[in-house]
């Protein structure tokens, strides 16, 4: 049973570009979630999938960012126009998709911005 | 809304010893989960406990046990045996019971574990 992943792990752009990163959730796991975290901070949630229904958006989630999650598998985050300050660790969890069910976690995207 | 607060961004533990992390949490909700994440240096967050808020009784698992007082919305993570992979940043992170759509963890900021040799 492999954990999450995702790629690439590393992404380093120029201000104005756009960036797509990609999640490979636990398989037979129907939940995916993305959040962001910056240096010195507990992660933030940006969007949670059930299979591919995109459930719930954070307001960070601001129109240059958008996720999918297609066939209810894997699933990406795109952020247009990137601004220095999207800079940060993009993580992706999933969860099997019972009511008690625990997030686990990808080794994240660090996105630098220049 | 909800909020979780780790109140020391530091902490230090002699190898073998005990360490006690501190949490609380505010939420007006009777059904829910917490939980303590490790983020070692390589930075994948990995779950090391949880806890439902319906069980009086503490979860342990090895090394990790927790404190959790529910009138006082408190989940402290005691560390027994510390050892150097034990060195990490430790989130308590907390999630709705009756989630529906909403099944966000609200995260703290985490405290910062050296464990000296």
């Amino acid at each position: 049973d492999t954990g999450v992943s995702q790629n690439p792990r590393h992404k380093i752009t120029k201000r104005g570009q756009n960036v797509t990163f990609r999640c490979d959730p636990i398989s037979e796991h129907n939940r995916l979630y993305w959040y962001r975290q910056t240096l010195g901070q507990g992660p933030e949630f940006l969007t949670y999938f059930q299979n591919e229904a995109q459930l719930e958006k954070s307001r960070l989630l601001s129109d240059r960012f958008s996720a999918e999650r297609p066939k209810g598998s894997f699933s990406t985050l795109e952020i247009q126009r990137t601004e220095q300050g999207d800079s940060a660790m993009y993580l992706c969890a999933s969860s099997p998709g019972h009511s008690a069910d625990t997030q686990y976690f990808g080794p994240g995207t660090r996105l630098t911005v220049l | 809304a909800q909020t979780v607060t780790q109140s020391q961004p530091e902490m230090s533990v002699q190898e073998a010893e005990t360490v006690t992390l501190s949490c609380t949490y505010d939420t007006s909700e009777s059904d829910y989960y917490l939980f303590w994440y490790k983020q070692p240096p390589s930075r994948q967050m990995i779950l090391v406990i949880r806890q439902e808020a319906y069980k009086q009784q503490n979860a342990t698992e090895n090394r990790f046990s927790v404190n959790f007082q529910k009138a006082a919305k408190s989940f402290s993570l005691k560390i027994s045996d510390s050892q150097l992979g034990d060195a990490a940043m430790y989130f308590c992170a907390y999630r709705r019971g009756d989630a529906g759509n909403n099944r966000k963890l609200i995260w703290g900021l985490g405290t910062s574990l050296a464990v000296n040799p």
